[in-house]
C-alpha cells in the first residue's frame, strides 16, 4: 500500500513562512491535495492539483510537487493558521490515502 | 452553496452495527460521489469507501471490506454508511464528504461529522 509521510509537528513565527511536507514514493507523478482542519471542525480542502486553491482560500497558501516530496506552504503566517495539515493522494493499490497529519503551531 | 448535514451522535454496544446519514443540498447529488472518512480521537483522517449514486456503485479501503456498506437514496439525496460489527477501535468521528471523483479525486465540501462511541 501507498504510504504518505508528515513531519508531526511544525512551528512557526507569526508572519513568516511555514512550509509542511509529504513524502511518498514518486509523489511527484501524482496529484496531492491538502486539507487544513482546526480543533472540533470538519477538514477544508486548501489545495488541489498539487498548487491550485478553492475559492475563498487566501494566496498565502501554495503548493509544490515534485519527485518524492509535496509541499504546502503558508506565507505571512497568521494566528488563525494553526490547525492540523493533511496531505492526501489517490494510489491505484490503495485508493485513497492521507497523510498522518502536520500540527502547525504559530509561535 | 453545496451543504451535507449528517444525523446525530450515537451510542453502541461492541458487536452491533450503527448508520450514518448524510444528506446533501445545493448541488446535483448525482452527479458526484460521496465518500465517508473516518477520524478516531487524537488520530489522523482514514478513508473508508465512496459511492457514486448515479451509478449506484460503490467501492472500499481493503480495511473495511465486508464491514461497511455504502448507499445512497437519490430521491433524499442522502449518502448512508453502515458499519458492522463495532468494536471500540471503531469510536470516532465519522464524515461524508463530497467526492470530486476523477482520475485524482479529491473532497471539496465536508459533512459536521457525526461521533459514532462504542462501549459497553
Amino acid at each position: 500500500s501507498y504510504v504518505l509521510t508528515q513531519p508531526p509537528s511544525v512551528s512557526v513565527a507569526p508572519g513568516k513562512t511555514a512550509r509542511i511536507t509529504c513524502g511518498g514514493n514518486n509523489i511527484g507523478s501524482k496529484s496531492v491535495h491538502w486539507y487544513q482542519q482546526k480543533p472540533g471542525q470538519a477538514p477544508v480542502l486548501v489545495i488541489y492539483y498539487d498548487s491550485d486553491r478553492p475559492s475563498g482560500i487566501p494566496e498565502r497558501f501554495s503548493g509544490s510537487n515534485s519527485g518524492n516530496t509535496a509541499t504546502l506552504t503558508i506565507s505571512r503566517v497568521e494566528a488563525g493558521d494553526e490547525a492540523d495539515y493533511y496531505c492526501q493522494v489517490w494510489d491505484s493499490s490503495s485508493d485513497v490515502v492521507f497523510g498522518g497529519g502536520t500540527k502547525l503551531t504559530v509561535l | 452553496q453545496v451543504q451535507l448535514v449528517q444525523s446525530g451522535a450515537e451510542v453502541k454496544k461492541p458487536g452491533s452495527s450503527v448508520k450514518v446519514s448524510c444528506k446533501a443540498s445545493g448541488g446535483t447529488f448525482s452527479s458526484y460521489a460521496i465518500s465517508w472518512v473516518r477520524q478516531a480521537p487524537g488520530q489522523g483522517l482514514e478513508w473508508m469507501g465512496r459511492i457514486i449514486p448515479i451509478l449506484g456503485i460503490a467501492n472500499y479501503a481493503q480495511k473495511f471490506q465486508g464491514r461497511v456498506t455504502i448507499t445512497a437514496d437519490k430521491s433524499t439525496s442522502t449518502a448512508y454508511m453502515e458499519l458492522s460489527s463495532l468494536r471500540s477501535e471503531d469510536t470516532a468521528v465519522y464524515y461524508c464528504a463530497r467526492d470530486r471523483s476523477g482520475s485524482y479525486p479529491y473532497f471539496d465540501y465536508w459533512g459536521q461529522g457525526t461521533l459514532v462511541t462504542v462501549s459497553s
